[in-house]
């Protein structure tokens, strides 16, 4: 079992280049989500799923596009990036989005810089 | 609004020494609470969670948090510190409408550990 495993590890873009950060995860999880995390701002929720073609958006969706065509992958898209994107990003998965909580396991993060 | 209030950005102990590291939430209900933790480089761990029952809650590598509804606290302790236990601690809730799928996180606290 690898868990969630996210690539790349680290990314530099420069401002107004497009990419995706790919999450996937082997644990036949129906719900996932992606998290930005800025220094003296905890992890902030961008998008999440709970089933493949159903996604959601979270407290910081604008700039980020997703989509969800299998239960494996939860891919990030940046359609066009700004320095303000500039930060760790991290993938989360869990069995069930649609009842009671149960443990949610992150990915090892990819750190964004945006010139 | 929910939100997450953690009050110390870095604190450092002694090893051997105890440790309680602060976490006040704002929620309606009743919240579901966590605490994860963030080694260098890493993604985060679950630590611990709260959901109902029991205020004082144990969890994995010896530590322990405690639910006081009439301070909106879910503050995490540990007796007796050790040096790997440096890390990033993250508190957060989630719960009500969406809420299983939404968790709102604190901005952290850092701890270093002297030997």
């Amino acid at each position: 079992n690898a868990g969630v495993t996210q690539t790349p590890k680290f990314q530099v873009l420069k401002t107004g280049q497009s990419m995706t950060l790919q999450c996937a995860q082997d644990m036949n999880h129906e719900y996932m989500s992606w998290y930005r995390q800025d220094p003296g701002m905890g992890l902030r929720l961008i998008h999440y799923s709970v089933g493949a073609g159903i996604t959601d958006q979270g407290e910081v969706p604008n700039g980020y596009n997703v989509s969800r065509s299998t239960t494996e992958d939860f891919p990030l898209r940046l359609l066009s990036a700004a320095p303000s994107q500039t930060s760790v990003y991290f993938c989360a998965s869990r069995l069930d989005g649609t009842t009671r909580y149960n443990e949610q396991f992150f990915g090892p993060g990819t750190r964004l810089t945006v010139l | 609004a929910q939100s997450v209030t953690q009050p110390d950005i870095h604190i450092t102990v002694s090893e051997g020494a105890s440790l309680e590291l602060r976490c006040n939430y704002s929620y309606g209900a009743t919240p579901y609470l966590f605490w994860y933790v963030q080694s260098p480089g890493q993604g985060l761990q679950l630590l611990l969670k709260y959901f109902s029952g029991d205020t004082l809650v144990q969890g994995i590598k010896g530590f322990e948090a405690e639910f006081k509804r009439s301070q909106s606290s879910f503050n995490l302790r540990k007796p007796s510190v050790h040096w790997s236990d440096a890390a990033e601690y993250f508190c957060a809730v989630g719960g009500g409408p969406g809420g299983y799928n939404k968790l709102i996180f604190g901005a952290g606290t850092r701890l270093a550990v002297h030997p």
